[in-house]
């Protein structure tokens, strides 16, 4: 089993470009989070998804919209990317049953996301 | 959710065993004790998790007080590769409502020395 893989590992943008970043989990998994790590900061959680075809928001959402059409995909999208968005992505899947989920998260190597 | 309180570094030297503890006085009854580590430019790792009972897995034992206010990590051969920033997290088991979220505060930085 891969686990949870997320491309691309590293990515520059400029100032308003867009991009999407991809999350794939091979574990069967219901839930799947995104989130983010500055320097000195811990994860923040920007969205997340209790199953296929269903997202919410999480702590820092603005600037960000997902997706969920497979139940073993995560998209991250920024639209309009801004210096502020620089920084470490992170995407995990946990087990989730209905509403009962598990803090057992397994997370991908990351995304390096440079603004400038 | 409890409020948790590690040292913010500790030495190990290698082959030997890291006890990492982590202090939770306000622990609740449904709160369960997470550990995950995040070596350096790498994703969190889950380590194990318990709620009253001691633990153990393939990759360490968690130990937890009688009074749950407490507990401790155990890496019982530390290798080079154990170096990382450790983190004891507490969050209750969750039946709706809530985001799922690991929060994450500064952790316990291992360094273990050859």
């Amino acid at each position: 089993n891969a686990g949870v893989t997320q491309t691309p590992k590293f990515r520059v943008l400029k100032t308003g470009q867009s991009m999407t970043l991809l999350c794939a989990q091979d574990m069967n998994h219901e839930y799947m989070y995104w989130y983010r790590q500055d320097p000195g900061m811990g994860l923040r959680l920007i969205h997340y998804s209790v199953g296929e075809g269903t997202t919410a928001k999480g702590e820092v959402p603005d600037g960000y919209n997902v997706s969920r059409l497979k139940k073993q995909n995560f998209l991250l999208g920024l639209e309009s990317a801004a210096p502020s968005q620089t920084s470490v992505y992170f995407c995990a899947s946990s087990y989730g049953q209905g509403m009962r989920l598990s803090y057992e998260q397994y997370f991908g190597p990351g995304t390096r996301l440079t603004v400038t | 959710d409890a409020k948790t309180t590690q040292p913010p570094s500790m030495d190990c030297a290698e082959g030997r065993a890291a006890n990492l503890p982590c202090n939770h006085s306000t622990i609740s009854g449904n709160e369960y004790v997470y550990w995950y580590r995040q070596i350096h430019s790498q994703g969190p790792q889950y380590i194990i998790h318990g709620l009253k009972n001691n633990e153990t897995n393939e990759m360490a034992s968690l130990i937890i007080t009688e009074d749950r206010k407490s507990s401790t990590l155990i890496l019982p051969h530390a290798t080079l590769r154990d170096t990382a920033v450790y983190y004891c997290i507490v969050r209750a088991s969750n039946y709706g409502g809530s985001q799922g979220n690991l929060i994450f505060g500064k952790g316990t930085k291992l360094s273990v020395k050859p």
